[in-house]
């Protein structure tokens, strides 16, 4: 089965830009969540998708979206971007019923640098 | 509210034990551990449910004290292969579809 795949893997920007992050999850996986990755910090939660509808949201400015397609598939943008929006962007996916008992499968990432 | 892991950064010879706690101010729901070498994917351990379960998988073990709200990893024997950046998770329950991730514990093994 293939893993969790995401597009770019790396993506240098300048302020005041837009960028959009792909993420294909794991066939029949449902389920797809994103994370902010910065050193020191963890993995900050962005959202989570499942059937096209967003489930739930972190702490992210409005200038942080995403969506879900049919396929499951999601997308996240970053419209106006600011040097701290530099990390590594992580998504995950999983089956979707029950995200908070089941293991979430994580993609390779998307470090993305603003200058 | 992030849980809290500690320590922050750990060093091992081959062979020794570690202990890596996680903390959270909250009802724990589940708890989720997963280890991250550097310029990868966190790849996932284990999952730990509410009822003070304890789990292990090889060398490594974890349990989860619902009550306390704490959960700890287990590393026995340590090996090469465990050095990178261990993450645990929170699921509050409730529906809530999210995992809040503390800020990782650096686990380093030498020979």
């Amino acid at each position: 089965k293939a893993g969790v795949t995401q597009t770019p893997r790396y993506l240098i920007k300048t302020r005041g830009q837009q960028v959009t992050l792909s993420c294909s999850p794991i066939s029949g996986h449902r389920s797809v969540s994103w994370y902010q990755q910065t050193p020191g910090q963890g993995l900050q939660f962005l959202f989570e998708y499942f059937s096209e509808t967003q489930r739930n949201k972190g702490n992210f400015p409005g200038r942080f979206s995403g969506r879900q397609f049919s396929n499951s598939r999601s997308e996240m943008n970053v419209s106006t971007l600011e040097l701290g929006d530099s990390a590594l962007y992580l998504c995950a996916s999983s089956w979707g019923r029950d995200t908070e008992q089941e293991t979430q499968y994580f993609g390779p990432g998307t470090r993305l640098l603003v200058l | 509210q992030q849980p809290v892991q500690s320590p922050q950064a750990v060093i091992l010879r081959e062979g020794e034990d570690a202990v890596i706690n996680c903390s959270s101010s909250k009802a724990l729901y589940s708890v989720h551990w997963y280890r991250q070498k550097h310029g990868e994917a966190p790849i996932f351990l284990m999952i730990l449910l509410k009822g003070g379960e304890q789990k292990g998988h090889d060398k490594i073990s974890a349990s989860f004290n619902e009550k306390k709200q704490q959960s700890s990893l287990y590393l026995t024997a340590s090996q090469l292969s465990y050095s990178g950046t261990y993450f645990c998770g929170t699921a509050s329950g409730g529906s809530n579809y999210k995992l809040t991730f503390g800020k990782g514990t650096l686990l380093t093994v030498n020979p």
